[in-house]
């Protein structure tokens, strides 16, 4: 079965500095997708990036990469100039791809992470 | 363009009542997931639908349904409450255009609060 893990609970960083937020997955399959999402306190979840296990260059929107190193089976995301309003919870998730068939409305999300922007 | 709408945004129940969560995907969106949020069990999900029909079930129990019309709006249904079915409930819809990049729009959930 596909698992997240999110091993950092809380993580605080000064405004306009880089952050890295851990993410490690477990699967047996070889085609999978990686997923961020930012969820603000008013509860909506909001896309950040995509990573398919096949791509060979690490995911870029923005502010928002993506460290993909699929030995590791870790997708961390950095998100560099920290804004007051990039504070929020980071959840990392999964969508595993099988050949027999797949739920694309079903992704596997981590415990999350609570970023906090100092100014 | 008008997001993925949910209603209503807070609820409050008693024990043994049932509720019925409301979703309109966005426009031309024909697949609907719902998700359950608690501080406890984080994000799981419940199901999903596609024109109509259910695609794939979570490991929640029967109480718990769901239905999609033909305009691709759907609805989910708890029966027989429980307190530990309060939660933040989340609907998401896409196309879904069959790779693994499809991506999921949310919206903002319906907060319920059961007593």
């Amino acid at each position: 079965a596909q698992k997240i893990t999110q091993t950092q609970p809380g993580m605080f960083v000064q405004e306009k500095e880089a952050v890295t937020l851990d993410c490690t997955y477990d699967t047996s399959d070889q085609s999978y997708g990686l997923f961020w999402y930012k969820q603000p306190s008013s509860g909506e979840m909001i896309f950040l990036i995509y990573q398919g296990s096949y791509d060979e260059q690490n995911a870029t929107e923005g502010r928002y990469s993506l460290n993909f190193q699929k030995a590791r089976k870790s997708a961390n995301l950095v998100i560099s100039a920290s804004q007051l309003g990039d504070s929020a919870m980071y959840f990392c998730a999964m969508r595993e791809l099988n050949a027999g068939g797949t739920s694309y409305g079903k992704l596997t999300f981590g415990q999350g992470t609570i970023l906090t922007v100092h100014p | 363009k008008a997001g993925v709408t949910q209603t209503p945004r807070y609820l409050i129940k008693t024990r043994g009542q049932q509720v019925t969560l409301s979703c309109s995907p966005i426009s031309g969106h024909r697949s609907v997931s719902w998700y359950q949020q608690t501080p406890g069990q984080g994000l799981q999900f419940l199901f999903e639908y596609f024109s109509e029909t259910q695609r794939n079930k979570g490991n929640f129990p029967g109480r718990f349904s769901g239905r999609q019309f033909s305009n691709s709006r759907s609805e989910m249904n708890v029966s027989t409450l429980e307190l530990g079915d309060s939660a933040l409930y989340l609907c998401a819809s896409s196309i879904p255009r069959g790779t693994g990049a499809n991506v999921l729009t949310f919206g903002a959930g319906s907060r319920l609060t059961v007593l």
